[in-house]
């Protein structure tokens, strides 16, 4: 089984504040790095597919960016919202159909 | 609307009674997986499925069976459930995009408790 894993495990941050974490993954075999933001008792969203090293994606207030050689990528949210407020999850995979996830970040926004 | 489907969301059950979690996709994926989730650990693979008819082991199959005779549904079959079972289950499906990856849709889970 593959170590994929995130830090910090929850993060506590006032409206507005900016914040980012980080997901480190085996630097070898990479196929694709993914970011999903899931909400309690509902599905993982697909945030972020990531394939190239150096990538940098965007969704509004949301990004990311990936390191393949060093086996890292960071999200960064700015100018957290209360609706921002779920736990993130990054997935490693070295193959097409086989994801690895590492056990979330928790952020709280608080108003 | 592109979906995958559980049922059921919440499910308590005693030891050694066979359940089953059945898992709807409507995108035509070829691959599907369950996961579990556990406090403080990642989702982890139980089993995948390539295509109809073939499916493999992911990393914690002990326990757990499954089957893909149809594209749309996944369903995985607790045939002896144990209190180590308890968990939250995720479906997914998934395709190989053009541009390079693999995207993902997942299910809403299944709350499984076994007493």
């Amino acid at each position: 089984i593959l170590n994929v894993e995130q830090s910090p495990q929850s993060l506590h941050v006032q409206e507005g504040d900016s914040t980012n974490f980080t997901c480190s993954f085996p630097s070898s075999n990479f196929y694709a790095l993914h970011w999903y933001r899931w909400e309690t008792a509902k599905s993982p969203e697909a945030l972020f597919v990531m394939t190239l090293n150096g990538d940098e994606k965007k969704k509004g207030r949301i990004s990311a960016t990936l390191n393949t050689k060093e086996g890292y990528s960071y999200l960064y949210i700015k100018g957290s919202q209360p609706e921002d407020s779920a736990t993130y999850l990054c997935a490693f995979m070295y193959n097409f159909n086989k994801f690895y996830f590492g056990s979330g970040t928790k952020l709280n926004v608080k108003p | 609307e592109a979906q995958v489907t559980q049922n059921p969301r919440y499910l308590i059950t005693v030891t050694g009674k066979k359940l089953t979690v059945t898992c709807s996709q409507n995108m035509n994926h070829e691959y599907m997986s369950w996961y579990r989730q556990d406090p403080g650990l990642g989702l982890r693979q139980i089993y995948y499925s390539m295509n109809v008819e073939v499916t493999d082991k992911g990393d914690v199959p002990e326990g757990y069976k499954v089957s893909r005779k149809e594209k749309r549904n996944f369903p995985l079959i607790l045939e002896s459930p144990s209190p180590n079972q308890t968990s939250l289950y995720f479906c997914a499906s998934s395709f190989v995009r053009k541009t390079g990856g693999t995207e993902a849709f997942f299910g809403q889970g299944t709350r499984l408790t076994v007493v």
